[in-house]
């Protein structure tokens, strides 16, 4: 099956710092992809649509000069905490459509934990 | 708007037993429903789909839903839980097939010996 892959699993970094994580679709192209946020025993919320080649989509919110979002290639897609606090601590996790259509599959990659301290 | 409601935070079954896990959406279009469960740090994995055709549908590891129109439900079963069943299972409802998900909050199975 297709395989999204996120780097790095965990992070932990100081307040105040930047951190990157990766979404990369390993085996397909993937026009969209999705970034969830899920805090402890809680659902995933969506924070932001990501299409290639275009600017990311936020839900209401999000505030997307703190989550930086870059779709650059057919491949990849990133998400940048900007200036880090303790709240952002979360669990991310990324979606990836396979396909242009409304009807491509989504897979999912296998989360992100980040630990701000 | 889509949203999705699971009823039960958490569920706890004994080996053998018939799973049920209830969700209920909300959709001013013909939704697309999910089920997907998710392992302590791990991402998710889709068990099934249900996409406007069969109103029954069967996914991986034997579970299946069904799509109740008039009720408003996709509720998870399976016949037989393992001690493997144990995890978070997550409801989400799209308006396109590959569209962005709206989750339910989520529904803890635990499975007795």
């Amino acid at each position: 099956g297709a395989v999204v892959s996120q780097h790095p699993s965990r992070v932990i970094c100081k307040s105040g710092t930047s951190v990157k994580i990766e979404c990369r679709s390993l085996d397909f192209q993937a026009t969209t992809m999705f970034w969830y946020r899920q805090f402890p025993k809680q659902s995933l919320m969506l924070m932001a649509t990501s299409n290639e080649g275009s600017k990311a989509t936020y839900e209401q919110g999000v505030e997307k000069d703190k989550f930086l979002i870059n779709h650059a290639s057919l491949t990849l897609s990133t998400l940048t905490v900007t200036s880090a606090h303790p709240e952002d601590s979360s669990f991310y996790i990324c979606s990836a459509k396979m396909g242009r259509s409304n009807t491509g599959e989504l897979f999912f990659g296998e989360g992100s934990r980040l630990t701000v301290l | 708007a889509q949203s999705v409601t699971q009823l039960g935070s958490h569920v706890s079954v004994s080996e053998g037993a018939l799973v049920l896990l209830r969700c209920n959406y909300s959709s001013s279009v013909p939704p697309y429903l999910f089920w997907y469960v998710q392992y302590p740090n791990q991402g998710l994995q889709l068990l099934l789909k249900y996409t406007s055709a069969a109103t029954l549908v069967k996914g991986i590891n034997g579970f299946e839903a069904e799509f109740k129109k008039s009720e408003t439900s996709f509720h998870l079963t399976k016949p037989s839980a393992h001690m493997s069943d144990a995890a978070e299972y997550f409801c989400a409802v799209s308006d396109t097939a590959g569209g962005k998900l709206i989750f339910g909050q989520g529904t803890e199975l635990s499975v007795k010996p």
